[in-house]
């Protein structure tokens, strides 16, 4: 079974342009997460959906990013402008659903340097 | 508020057993996760506890006490390819939000 794909792996922008990070989640999982890891830390929630249905967004800074999920199985996870302060890995993780109990696994990552 | 905190760096030596603390303050619990990642790479599933007690799987084991909001990660027969970082995630609500620690990153030496 395929785990998670992200890409790109990396990315080198410079600041005010745009980018985008693209997730393909494991085969007949309905929910999907991005989250933000900076260096030495453990993973934020960004986003999360359910199908194509964005059901928790608060902690996702709406001036600058945006997300979708158009056919509830990739997605893809949008910044523009980029900030100097946006540079950190993107993860997306997926899972069977959103019990309580339900493992989520991750992708490898998308690391972002915005220069 | 919501706060887990694990020890940031750990060393250890091969062949050795470790144990990584981590303690949780959160509004509700459905559970504790705990992940392993290496520098670069994906945080990978390792233990799942819901229920107090010690749930173990091969070289590593979880145990969990729910009254005092306190988790550990047994690590047994180190070895070089367990350096990695530890994050302990706490499932703080009726849906699947996970609310990571800081990770705790291992050093294993020979």
């Amino acid at each position: 079974e395929a785990g998670v794909v992200q890409s790109p792996r990396y990315k080198i922008i410079e600041k005010k342009q745009p980018v985008a990070f693209w997730c393909n989640p494991i085969s007949g999982h309905n929910t999907l997460y991005w989250y933000l890891q900076n260096l030495g830390q453990g993973p934020e929630l960004l986003i999360r959906y359910e199908n194509e249905e964005a059901v928790d967004d608060s902690q996702l800074p709406k001036d600058r990013f945006s997300a979708e999920r158009l056919k509830g199985v990739d997605s893809t996870l949008k910044i523009q402008p980029a900030e100097l302060g946006d540079s950190a890995v993107y993860l997306c993780a997926s899972s069977r659903s959103s019990g309580s109990g339900e493992t989520q696994y991750f992708g490898p990552g998308t690391r972002l340097l915005v220069l | 508020g919501q706060n887990i905190d694990q020890p940031t760096e750990m060393t250890a030596t091969e062949g050795a057993i470790v144990q990584i603390n981590c303690t949780y303050q959160t509004s509700g619990f459905n559970g504790l996760f705990w992940y392993q990642q290496h520098a670069g790479e994906a945080p990978t599933f390792l233990s799942y506890n819901v229920l107090d007690g010690l749930e173990e799987k091969g070289r590593f084991s979880s145990f969990l006490s729910r009254s005092k909001g306190y988790s550990y990660l047994l690590l047994k027969e180190l070895q070089m390819k367990d350096s990695a970082s530890y994050l302990c995630a706490v499932n703080g609500g009726a849906t699947n939000k996970l609310i990571f620690g800081t990770g705790t990153l291992l050093a294993v030496q020979p």
